[in-house]
């Protein structure tokens, strides 16, 4: 069965402190994986990985994938208060036309003053 | 401004009502989705469309239904068979099912009495 797993569930620093959320996936057919950020409502978009080694970046946020290894990390350096929500994963599987996301339960990250 | 709208932000219904979730986006996105949220679990795919007047079940369709008759509009009906319809409920739309990068609106909270 293909399952998403993200460590830790949750995690409480200070800011100015650095973090990294880990996503573990077994999926069959893998095409990409997300990373989302939810703060109470919608979710956004953050990265999309798709190839092994490649370190996507935006501002504080960066993330990397290993294929390999199935797995992807998401950091945040010098955090921020703004920064509190749950960082969503999910991989995107694929069967001929059929594309599907299988998500994980998140990490609830807050980021105390 | 882009984006996907969903209405009403918090819904209460009577337990054997039918309810419908709007859901329009203006991204000219050929795929739209509909998720359920609860405590402690992942996203869950509802149904999804890959173009007007198609949709496909997902992995919780029990006890909903959904309409493609515009390429802005996937409304969900919440039915009276849906054993467990108090959640939060999330609309997303991708550019197609191929470009699997889905942009998600902010949600409907629907409350059953």
């Amino acid at each position: 069965e293909d399952k998403v797993v993200q460590s830790p569930l949750s995690l409480v620093v200070h800011e100015g402190d650095t973090v990294t959320l880990n996503c573990s996936y077994e999926v069959t057919n893998f095409r990409s994986l997300l990373w989302y950020k939810q703060e109470k409502k919608a979710p956004t978009f953050l990265f999309m990985l798709t190839s092994s080694g490649i370190e996507k970046k935006s501002g504080r946020l960066s993330s990397i994938l290993d294929k390999k290894e199935l797995f992807s990390i998401l950091n945040i350096t010098a955090t921020q208060t703004g920064d509190s929500a749950v960082y969503l994963c999910a991989v995107e599987s694929y069967a001929g036309n059929n594309r599907k996301l299988i998500w994980g339960l998140g990490t609830s990250l807050a980021v105390n003053p | 401004d882009g984006g996907i709208t969903q209405s009403p932000k918090y819904l209460f219904r009577k337990e054997g009502q039918n309810v419908t979730l709007s859901c329009e986006q203006n991204l000219n996105h050929d795929a739209m989705y509909w998720y359920r949220q609860d405590p402690g679990q992942g996203l869950r795919l509802i149904y999804y469309s890959q173009i007007v007047n198609d949709f496909q079940k997902g992995d919780i369709a029990e006890g909903y239904s959904v309409s493609r008759e515009k390429k802005e509009s996937f409304p969900l009906t919440v039915t009276s068979a849906q054993k467990n319809p108090t959640a939060f409920y999330l609309c997303a739309s991708s550019i197609d099912r191929v470009r699997n990068e889905q942009f998600f609106g902010p949600g409907t909270r629907l409350t059953v009495l």
